[in-house]
């Protein structure tokens, strides 16, 4: 069975630019989490998708939104970038939204110049 | 909120001995779960092993096991047999789910380990 994919593996943006990032969940799954990781920071929930619908957030600004597919496939946007979005966005699945174990996909780095 | 500890930022362990990493957290809730990923430099998040709450056994999953103690909010990790591929940097996770919410994971903040040669 496939893993969790993301697209593009590697962005660079300039300020102000907005971007869109790719998850292809493992099959069956129906769950997607979102996670910022920073040198900083660390690993930092973003939100997490089930059936469509947004069911939990974390602490970012509106700046930071995302959407489900009706295939589980999920994308989050950026817009107006800064220079502190620059990070490693995580994607995981899982398969239900219940207390189920979270499988990660590779990464998208996004470099904000 | 719950908090996830990671004591020990970096780790170094020579190849086929055993190391323990140390993870603590803080949270008045009774059912959860607990789990350890890892990170190598090609940076794709691996599950190691997850602990649920309720269970008294200690998780074990090849090399890899677990010291759960609940009452002192303990959690830590030991590879035996340490290899050259373990090197990766170790996140503990802890996992309560709301049926409200979702599923709200949080991470510690990682230990990096080396494996020498």
């Amino acid at each position: 069975k496939a893993g969790v994919t993301q697209t593009p593996r590697y962005l660079i943006k300039t300020r102000g630019q907005q971007v869109t990032l790719s998850c292809s969940p493992i099959s069956g799954h129906r769950s997607v989490s979102w996670y910022q990781q920073t040198p900083g920071q660390g690993l930092q929930f973003l939100f997490e998708y089930f059936s469509e619908t947004q069911r939990n957030k974390g602490n970012f600004p509106g700046r930071f939104s995302g959407r489900q597919f009706s295939n589980s496939r999920s994308e989050m946007n950026v817009s107006t970038l800064e220079l502190g979005d620059s990070a490693l966005y995580l994607c995981a699945s899982s398969l239900t939204w219940g207390p189920d174990t979270q499988y990660f996909g590779p990464g998208t780095r996004l470099t904000v110049l | 909120a719950q908090t996830v500890t990671q004591s020990q930022p970096e780790m170094s362990v020579q190849e086929a001995e055993t190391v323990t990493l140390s993870c603590t957290y803080d949270t008045s809730e009774n059912n959860y779960y607990l789990f350890w990923y890892k990170q190598p430099p090609s940076r794709q998040m691996i599950l190691v092993i997850r602990q649920e709450a309720y269970k008294q056994q200690n998780a074990t999953e090849n090399r890899f096991s677990v010291n759960f103690q609940k009452a002192a909010k303990s959690f830590s990790l030991k590879i035996s047999d340490s290899q050259l591929g373990d090197t990766a940097m170790y996140f503990c996770a802890f996992m309560k789910h709301d049926p409200n919410y979702g599923q709200n994971f949080v991470f510690g903040p990682g230990t990096r380990l080396s494996v020498l040669p």
